[in-house]
């Protein structure tokens, strides 16, 4: 299976700033995944990401507020912007590297937004 | 109502018992099961994968699917003190995949 780092691994940010996510797969794969994991909760696809082209966002997601990059096949970025405590969550990216068969993840990012 | 139900948990069980996690889904296009397991502060780790009715073992996990009830199992024997994490159930199917919130297990030794 890929293997993904992800990182930072963590992060507490002020709110109004910035966080960008970076993501680096050790093969080439054609979809990346971003996902949000909230406490107790299950998780959330906010886009898929695949090389060359705009990212899909899910219902309740936005580019302005959710930019992605996906500048070759093993590489992509997810920026968190103009953050507030709400945006505090686990991040986490992904690719399909089973196919149907499920997900490789990556460590996650833990932001606090203060 | 959610198209992916998961046994809400906590488990906390004693080291060596016999542990069962569920799920329920209501998608019948779901075709394929899979179980993940996340340990704190990391990400999902792909524990095993099924597509059709069944069992599947792996070692001490054994994987059960139920499609006329629309129903998942993951069976942990012999539980160890490692095996405490949260497991998350997943399906994939018409092109989605949708996750369990997750069951947290406690194994004390």
């Amino acid at each position: 299976s890929a293997v993904i780092s992800q990182k930072p691994s963590r992060d507490i940010c002020q709110r109004g700033t910035s966080l960008t996510i970076q993501c680096q797969v050790d093969s080439q794969v054609t979809m990346m995944f971003w996902y949000r994991q909230q406490p107790g909760q299950s998780l959330t696809l906010i886009a898929t990401a695949n090389q060359g082209s705009e990212a899909t966002y899910e219902s309740g997601f936005v580019i302005d507020k959710f930019p992605i990059s996906r500048p070759n096949l093993t590489f992509s970025t997810l920026t968190v912007s103009n953050m507030s405590p709400e945006d505090s969550s686990i991040y986490l990216c992904s690719v399909d590297d089973r196919g149907n068969y499920g997900y490789t993840f990556g460590s996650g990012t833990r932001l606090t937004v203060v | 109502q959610k198209e992916v139900e998961q046994d809400p948990g906590p488990l906390s069980v004693p080291e060596g018992a016999i542990v069962s996690l569920n799920c329920t889904y209501s998608n019948s296009a779901f075709q394929y099961f899979m179980w993940y397991r996340q340990y704190s502060r990391k990400g999902p780790e792909l524990l095993m994968y099924t597509y059709s009715s069944g069992n599947k073992e792996d070692g001490r996990f054994t994987a059960q699917v139920d499609k006329s009830s629309k129903y998942i199992s993951l069976f942990i024997r012999d539980s160890q003190p490692s095996d405490s994490a949260t497991y998350l159930c997943a399906m994939t199917g018409a092109g989605k995949s949708t996750f369990g919130d997750g069951t947290t297990l406690t194994v004390k030794p």
